[in-house]
């Protein structure tokens, strides 16, 4: 069964320091998000990305944050000069459907920042 | 902003129990899905439903949208080990939602043996 995938499963960095979050969505579908979820506490919205571009952001996804689908397979989360607050679990999800509909999530990649 | 309230927050039971899990909003959604999440994990997929007053049904779970499409159940029927976890909803498409998800805060549910 398709599935999404991210790497990595766990990375942890100093505080202003340089994060890239990868994820590989599911083949055919079209749009694209991230999702983090600090512990203890709901999974948030960040940003959702279609036909090479943001098609919306939350509050969270400030000038630090940025995304790029450089290659047509990966869809990458970078934030520039990470801080203490940034620490959580980041989903990708992806969807064929517009509205956030039906859709999947990786596994999580676990950010700590020290 | 759009509020998703789940209740209750945490649930335990014994196996062979019943549960209904409650999803509610003061915001209209186009659509409802309710995911399982296991931890150090992403949320899986379990349903969604999209007319109001529609009724899903997987194995021993049932899920209902309601009327007004502002609210929903989950009810699992003789509950199993198995079905512990945390179970959350999401709205899509809710007025000024865009194209985010907005979750609620989860039910985490025990099933003891």
């Amino acid at each position: 069964e398709p599935e999404v995938t991210q790497t990595p499963s766990h990375q942890v960095t100093q505080m202003g320091q340089e994060v890239i979050l990868r994820c590989v969505p599911i083949s055919n579908h079209l749009y694209f998000y991230w999702y983090r979820q600090i512990l203890g506490q709901k999974v948030e919205f960040l940003v959702s990305f279609y036909n090479n571009e943001i098609s919306e952001k939350s509050e969270i996804f400030d000038d630090q944050f940025s995304v790029e689908r450089p290659d047509g397979s990966n869809f990458t989360l970078k934030i520039r000069s990470t801080k203490l607050e940034d620490s959580a679990m980041y989903f990708c999800a992806s969807g064929i459907l517009p509205g956030g509909e039906k859709l999947f999530f990786g596994s999580g990649t676990q950010l700590s920042v020290l | 902003t759009q509020l998703l309230e789940q209740s209750p927050q945490f649930l335990s039971i014994q196996e062979g129990e019943n549960l209904t899990v409650y999803c509610n909003s003061s915001s209209v959604f186009s659509s409802l899905q309710w995911y399982r999440q296991e931890p150090g994990e992403g949320p899986v997929l379990l349903v969604t439903v999209v007319t109001g007053g529609e009724v899903k049904k997987l194995k021993r779970l049932t899920f209902q949208f309601g009327d007004a499409r502002k609210d929903s159940s989950l009810h699992i029927t003789a509950a199993q080990p198995g079905d512990t976890g945390l179970y959350l909803c999401a709205g899509a498409g809710g007025q000024n939602a865009g194209n985010m998800l907005t979750f609620g805060g989860g039910t985490r549910l025990m099933v003891k043996p």
